[in-house]
């Protein structure tokens, strides 16, 4: 079975503080994502990963970077928190497409609840 | 551009009587859809997952999904609710022929006794 880890199932940091998410897959998959998820909202895409040093944009990546040095881990960093920030936040990741037109299952770890006071 | 839209924010039902969870998509490819679960306090699980094969997909605890593309729609349902299938449901789409995915804001379903 695929296993998705994250660092911590719940962080508490203070406005103003850099904050790291840590995930880590253990199938050798090629594609890395982070998303935040809040309530009415569903998950949105923060940053993805497709190979180790690369990474792009989703669709809310404003005051987040990410790092992807080795390619079992893929780390997202808050600069400096402030409390919009303060969300569920989840790691998956999935092999890379391997036809046209189709899109491997994503694998998610369990959640990291962040809250930024 | 692709779009996924869960038709209910809520859906309560009484045990042993069938699901339905809505969902219509937009997507200017033929999609991947997929329909995950997530319980309370627990990471996101698929439940199924379609790919252009059959339209009726058949997921994991007796739930299946049918692609309908004249009606863009890709609905839920099980026969029979059981207590342990309280949780939230997100529909999802593909988004062309990326690795990228678009989640609907969700259901919740309740299941009462």
């Amino acid at each position: 079975d695929v296993k998705v880890t994250q660092s911590s199932r719940y962080l508490v940091k203070r406005t103003g503080e850099k904050v790291f998410l840590e995930c880590v897959q253990d199938m050798d998959h090629e594609n890395m994502f982070w998303y935040r998820q809040d309530p009415g909202l569903g998950l949105r895409l923060i940053y993805f990963s497709y190979d180790v040093k690369m990474k792009e944009k989703g669709d809310i990546p404003e005051g987040y970077s990410v790092s992807r040095e080795k390619k079992e881990r893929f780390s997202l960093i808050l600069e400096s928190a402030s409390t919009n920030q303060t969300s569920m936040y989840l790691c998956a990741s999935s092999l890379q497409a391997r036809g046209v037109l189709s899109t491997d299952t994503q694998y998610f770890g369990p959640g990291t609840r962040l809250t930024v006071l | 551009a692709q779009s996924v839209t869960q038709l209910d924010s809520h859906v309560s039902v009484s045990e042993g009587t069938p699901v339905l969870l809505r969902c219509n998509y937009s997507s200017s490819y033929s999609p991947s859809l997929f329909w995950y679960v997530q319980h309370p306090n627990k990471g996101l699980q698929l439940l199924l997952k379609y790919t252009s094969a059959a339209t009726l997909v058949k997921g994991i605890n007796g739930f299946e999904a049918e692609f309908k593309k004249s009606e863009t729609s890709f609905h839920l349902t099980k026969p029979s609710a059981h207590m342990s299938d309280a949780a939230e449901y997100f529909c999802v789409v593909s988004v062309g022929n990326t690795d990228k995915l678009i989640f609907g804001t969700g259901t919740r379903l309740q299941v009462f006794p």
